[in-house]
């Protein structure tokens, strides 16, 4: 399959531990996306890259988070000293961008299923 | 900044019966998407609206798009129980055609046919 696909699917972890998840996206995407979404609640952007320059990033990304792409393929988010707050599902999503076609772009963006992070 | 609200936030319907879940956003975009969510899962996108007028059909849901009034509709037609879920509209902050990044969502409506 050829979908977006992350890793861990499920993690537990006590709070004040380090976390890392990992988002590989549809293989010709050029664009990840990050975002973190709670329980009742839509989609929150975290940030995104154009294949391997992070382009924006939102005030909800403390400096415990950091995000990379390094070869404009897989990227990683990892959290540090989690918080009990840091509990949500971390969805990555690909999307394709060709500058050539700016106009007609979509603008889809293809989710993974997501990786659920319990702080305990 | 893009703000997305969406309306109702919970629908609970008969099967059979027809409504309707309205998204309105708050600054320019001319691209609007509706995804759906069930429990535990990850999000599929149902429809991409590109344009002001832009109406879709699939099966029983038909998305429309007035960038004129900012508002985009969801309308469920004789509703079955396989379409309980929750619905997101997301917005992408875009104008004349050139976009601008990422797409802001709403809150959801968790859609809950009975029968």
């Amino acid at each position: 399959d050829t979908g977006v696909s992350q890793d861990p699917r499920h993690k537990i972890t006590k709070r004040g531990q380090n976390v890392t998840f990992r988002c590989d996206p549809i293989s010709e995407h050029n664009r990840l996306y990050w975002y973190r979404q709670t329980l009742g609640q839509g989609p929150e952007f975290l940030t995104y890259f154009q294949n391997e320059a992070q382009l924006e990033k939102s005030r909800l990304l403390s400096d415990r988070f950091s995000a990379e792409r390094p070869k404009g393929s897989f990227s990683t988010l990892e959290i540090q000293r989690t918080e009990q707050g840091d509990s949500a599902m971390y969805l990555c999503a690909s999307s394709l961008l060709r500058v050539a076609d700016r106009l007609t772009n979509t603008g889809e963006l293809f989710f993974g299923e997501g990786s659920r992070l319990t702080v305990l | 900044e893009l703000k997305v609200e969406q309306n109702p936030l919970f629908l609970s319907m008969q099967e059979g019966k027809n409504y309707t879940i309205y998204c309105n956003y708050s600054t320019t975009s001319d691209r609007l998407y509706w995804y759906r969510q069930d429990p535990g899962k990850s999000l599929e996108s149902l429809f991409v609206l590109l344009s002001n007028g832009a109406v879709k059909q699939e099966g029983r849901l038909m998305a429309s798009l007035d960038t004129k009034a900012r508002l985009s509709t969801l309308h469920i037609t004789a509703a079955v129980h396989d379409l309980s879920a929750t619905y997101f509209c997301a917005a992408l902050w875009s104008a004349g055609g050139t976009s601008y990044g990422k797409l802001t969502f709403g809150q959801g409506t968790i859609l809950t046919v009975h029968p």
